[in-house]
């Protein structure tokens, strides 16, 4: 049965940093297309990265310069370092995987909160 | 950046009638090579992460009831939903997967009338 685990989220100053972790099971994240997808309170869905099978990375415009998408191979783990956080990095991130078709989510994860304030 | 659009932001249907979702986006999602629509549907129920229902704009994801469609090409898009259950109460996403930043739609709400 294939799994998504988040974890890593919480309450983070302006300016702070943190890392995200997205645990698989039931697949290999390495040979999988994998993304992080974040949702704002009461919002709709915004892509924020995603990494492909050969390791290339990809970022919204939003996040690009600030978040780095990583996965570790020994762990089947995907991650998302977030450093210089803003008040509206403030969502719920989830991680998704892509399956066989780049760009289409067929597993979600529950979600991690993350939460920007002062 | 190709920009979904939706409508209605909300709808309210009587349960065993039809509800009908639009989609618009920006620029085609039509890659000419294969004749695919890069076009996906999901619904999200509140306190859960968004599920997939329809990709290729019109194939219907695996275990999806088949009261579940969608059709639709280009740039304008449907997803139908032949009778309302009460369990399909959820906000309704479109999303492109043409091209990189994947955008979604702003999300409709389907309610029971």
């Amino acid at each position: 049965e294939v799994q998504l685990v988040e974890s890593g989220g919480g309450l983070v100053q302006p300016g702070g940093s943190l890392r995200l972790s997205c645990t698989a099971s039931g697949f290999t994240v390495s040979s999988n297309y994998m993304s992080w997808v974040r949702q704002a309170p009461g919002k709709g869905l915004e892509w924020v990265s995603g990494i492909y099978r050969d390791g290339s990375t990809y970022y919204a415009d939003s996040v690009k310069g600030r978040f780095t998408i990583s996965r570790d191979n020994s762990k089947n783990t995907l991650y998302l370092q977030m450093n210089s956080l803003r008040v509206e990095d403030t969502a719920v991130y989830y991680c998704a995987r892509e399956g066989e078709v780049i760009g289409r989510f067929d597993y979600w994860g529950q979600g991690t909160l993350v939460t920007v304030s002062s | 950046d190709i920009v979904m659009t939706q409508s209605p932001d909300s709808l309210a249907v009587s349960l065993g009638e039809r509800a009908t979702i639009n989609c618009k986006s920006s620029q085609s999602v039509l890659y000419s090579s294969n004749n695919l629509n890069y076009l996906a549907w999901y619904h999200q129920k509140p306190g859960q992460p968004p599920k997939l229902l329809i990709y290729w704009a019109s194939s219907r994801e695996s275990g999806v009831p088949d009261r579940f469609s969608g059709s639709g090409s280009g740039t304008e898009f449907t997803l139908t939903i032949s009778s309302l259950q009460a369990e399909d109460v959820a906000v309704y996403y479109c999303q492109q997967y043409y091209s990189t930043p994947y955008t979604f739609g702003q999300g409709t709400k389907l309610e029971i009338k």
